[in-house]
């Protein structure tokens, strides 16, 4: 099966400063790639996403991109503020073989004020 | 809408007893989910459906069974629970149509098994 791995396991950064969270997959018929926050005692919630035909995608403050040659994605944030600081997810699926998501073991980030 | 909705929030068990987790989703969507959470973990995908009367097995299905015998719901039964199951449960619905795929979870329930 799909084997994702996510990198760092905690983030601490300034507040303003760039976050950058770097996942691997390991089943070349994985084509579609959530990334989710999730927030202490809360539920994941969706906050981008990208499909293997697309290089790299952007809303406001947040964007991924993809690798589908290296098989690596990455989530970036910029301008980060205090609100950013939870837990993020990212996931892996063959959305056209299968219907499962693998997920990351999730990266904790922290922005400092 | 209410979106997913899981009850109970909480529950403690004792070694050996079941118990079901609701989940029922009002929006109409094919797909269901059950995922545990265990601490500084990302989730495991237990049991999915693509609708109803279909499940399929996901990743960790041991000591777990499914149905889903409507649309809106899809409860998940442990039989003989044991402290292997202490976790955090979040259900999930997916709508495949018109090329979207965004998962929404539940509140999830907290389950201890001592």
């Amino acid at each position: 099966g799909e084997n994702v791995e996510q990198h760092p396991s905690t983030l601490s950064v300034q507040e303003g400063d760039s976050a950058v969270i770097k996942c691997t997959y390991s089943d070349s018929a994985s084509n579609y790639f959530p990334w989710y926050k999730q927030e202490l005692g809360k539920r994941p919630q969706l906050i981008i996403d990208i499909r293997s035909n697309v290089g790299e995608k952007k809303d406001q403050r947040i964007a991924v991109t993809l690798n589908k040659t290296a098989k690596h994605f990455s989530l970036h944030i910029t301008e980060t503020q205090p609100e950013d600081s939870a837990v993020y997810f990212c996931a892996a699926s063959p959305l056209v073989t299968g219907n499962q998501f693998y997920f990351g073991t999730g990266t904790s980030l922290t922005v400092i004020p | 809408n209410a979106g997913v909705t899981q009850t109970p929030k909480f529950r403690i068990l004792k070694i050996g007893q079941s118990m079901t987790l609701q989940c029922a989703q009002d929006m109409n969507h094919n797909y269901m989910y059950w995922y545990r959470q265990d601490p500084g973990m990302g989730l495991k995908l237990i049991y999915y459906s693509v609708g109803a009367g279909i499940t399929d097995k996901g990743e960790v299905p041991n000591g777990y069974n499914v149905s889903r015998s409507t649309t809106e719901d899809f409860p998940l039964r442990l039989e003989l629970a044991a402290p292997s199951q202490t976790s955090v449960y979040f259900c999930a619905s997916r709508d495949s149509t018109g090329g979207v795929n965004i998962q929404y979870f539940g509140a999830g329930t907290r389950l201890s098994v001592l």
